[in-house]
C-alpha cells in the first residue's frame, strides 16, 4: 500500500504571503501527526489528529499556524503571515489505533523556504 | 519531562567498521516506547525499531542491533560490518502515552558517514 504522501515536495514563498501544505495519510490511519524540522535538529511536534478532530495543538508556536482534517484523512497545514524563520521541513506522520502506543510512518515532507 | 540526548553530533567510520550511536532518554513515566529512525538524504523518516519500556531484550536485525538499558536509560544502536548505505542522521526518540497523543520527542540526531 502507499504510504503517507506530502504535497508540495518543496515550496518558495515570500515574507507575509500564505501557504497551504497537504498530507495524505496511509489508508485507515485514523492518528495524524504534523511535526517541523529545522536544520541541524530532530523534528518538533506541532499538532496531533484522532479522526477529525484536533486533539493537541499544543506544538503549534502561534496563532499563524493552523491545521485541519475536515474528513478524517487529507490534512492541511496552514500558516498564514509567513516569517523568515518559519522556513523548515515540516513532516507528517500517521498511525493505525491499537492498544498501546503505536509506530509512526512519516512522509517525505515539505521543504519550505520563506524569502 | 521528556527528553532524548543524542550527545554524538558526528560520526565518520571507514566501511566495514562497526559503529555505536547512543541515546540517553528521560521520563517519568513507566509506559513509554522508544524508536530509532533513519533520515538519509533525501529527507524522509525510515522506521528502523520500536521497544516498550517492558522488554529489556536486546534486538538483533542484520546488521542492526540495539540495547536498551533501564538502568541506564538507554537505548544504544549498533551498526556491524558498516557500509556506505548506512550514511544518513540517525535519530532516537521517545513517546509516552499522554491522553491518547503519543507524540514523539526526538533527539538531535547522530550524523553518521560511512567512508568507502
Amino acid at each position: 500500500g502507499a504510504g503517507v504522501s506530502q504535497t508540495p515536495s518543496n515550496k518558495v514563498t515570500e515574507k507575509g504571503k500564505y501557504v497551504e501544505l497537504r498530507c495524505d495519510p496511509i489508508s485507515g490511519h485514523t492518528a495524524l501527526y504534523w511535526y517541523r524540522q529545522s536544520l541541524g535538529q530532530g523534528p518538533e511536534f506541532l499538532i496531533y489528529f484522532q479522526g477529525t478532530g484536533a486533539a493537541d495543538d499544543s506544538g503549534l508556536p502561534n496563532d499563524r499556524f493552523f491545521a485541519v482534517r475536515p474528513e478524517g484523512s487529507v490534512s492541511t497545514l496552514k500558516i498564514q503571515r509567513t516569517e523568515r524563520g518559519d522556513s523548515a521541513m515540516y513532516l507528517c506522520a500517521s498511525s493505525s489505533p491499537g492498544a498501546g502506543i503505536e509506530t509512526q510512518y512519516f512522509g517525505p515532507g515539505t521543504r519550505l523556504l520563506v524569502l | 519531562a521528556q527528553k532524548v540526548t543524542q550527545a554524538q553530533t558526528e560520526i565518520s567510520v571507514v566501511e566495514k567498521e562497526d559503529v555505536t550511536l547512543d541515546c540517553v532518554y528521560e521520563t517519568r513515566d513507566t509506559t513509554y516506547y522508544l524508536f530509532w529512525y533513519k533520515q538519509p538524504p533525501s529527507g524522509e523518516l525510515v522506521f528502523l525499531i520500536r521497544r516498550n519500556s517492558f522488554d529489556e531484550q536486546n534486538e538483533i536485525s542484520g546488521r542492526y542491533s540495539w540495547n536498551f538499558q533501564k538502568s541506564t536509560s538507554s537505548f544504544n544502536f549498533t551498526i556491524t560490518a558498516s557500509q556506505v548505505v548506512d550514511s544518513a542522521v540517525y535519530f532516537c526518540a521517545l513517546s509516552e502515552q499522554n491522553r491518547g497523543n503519543e507524540k514523539l520527542t526526538f533527539g538531535t540526531g547522530t550524523r553518521l558517514t560511512i567512508i568507502p
